[in-house]
């Protein structure tokens, strides 16, 4: 049974610090991992993908994968209120169609 | 417009009777995909299709049913719903190598 584990939060950052969302994942042949951002009564909204080992850099947001660990992350420098959300990882075994979607963390900037 | 849209947004059915959630996309993806989503349980996938008259179960199939005639059309069908439906239901489709892109969801109530 493949599995995508992130801790369901809240997860409470004051404005402007950094952010770091975990997620680790159970099957040794995932190739692709994505991070979602959710906000409430939304859809989910793919903001970082990332392929390869080590760290992927998209504005405010960096993604890092340790495959070795089986170990995903997302880090979000100067939070903003607007980052209140709940972040969704997922992840893409390359032999299956489907994306295996972590349960989310709940992250609370405070102003 | 471009994109990919769910009807109804918002459905209250009755027990024991059919109802069907449409999806259409404009972009010609290969894969689409019906998650409900769930309180403490995350996106769980209910079927997907690699293709026009191609369908596959996914983790929660039971109860419903699917088809694709089309390749833009995937209407996802309750054949007789139960309280346990109630949900919030995404519709998604997919291009090679990249993440899912999401309807805005239609959130259905059985009582």
């Amino acid at each position: 049974q493949k599995e995508v584990e992130q801790n369901s939060g809240p997860l409470s950052v004051p404005e402007g610090a950094i952010a770091s969302l975990n997620c680790t994942y159970s099957d040794r042949g995932s190739q692709s991992f994505f991070w979602y951002r959710q906000y409430s009564g939304k859809s989910p909204e793919l903001i970082m993908f990332i392929y390869s080992n080590g760290d992927k850099e998209d504005g405010r947001f960096t993604a890092q994968l340790n495959k070795a660990s089986q170990y995903v992350s997302l880090l979000i420098r100067d939070s903003q209120p607007s980052d209140s959300a709940t972040y969704l990882c997922a992840v893409k075994v390359n032999r299956d169609d489907k994306i295996i979607f972590g349960k989310g963390t709940r992250l609370h900037i405070l102003p | 417009d471009a994109g990919i849209t769910q009807s109804p947004r918002y459905k209250i059915t009755e027990t024991g009777r059919q109802v069907t959630l449409m999806c259409h996309q404009t972009w010609s993806h290969s894969y689409m995909f019906w998650y409900r989503q769930d309180l403490g349980h995350g996106l769980r996938l209910i079927y997907y299709s690699a293709a026009a008259d191609i369908t596959d179960k996914g983790e929660v199939p039971d109860g419903y049913v699917v088809s694709r005639s089309k390749t833009e059309n995937f209407p996802l069908t309750l054949e007789s719903a139960t309280r346990s439906q109630t949900s919030v239901y995404f519709c998604a489709s997919r291009t090679d190598g990249l993440g899912y892109t999401f309807g805005s969801g239609t959130r259905l109530t059985v009582v």
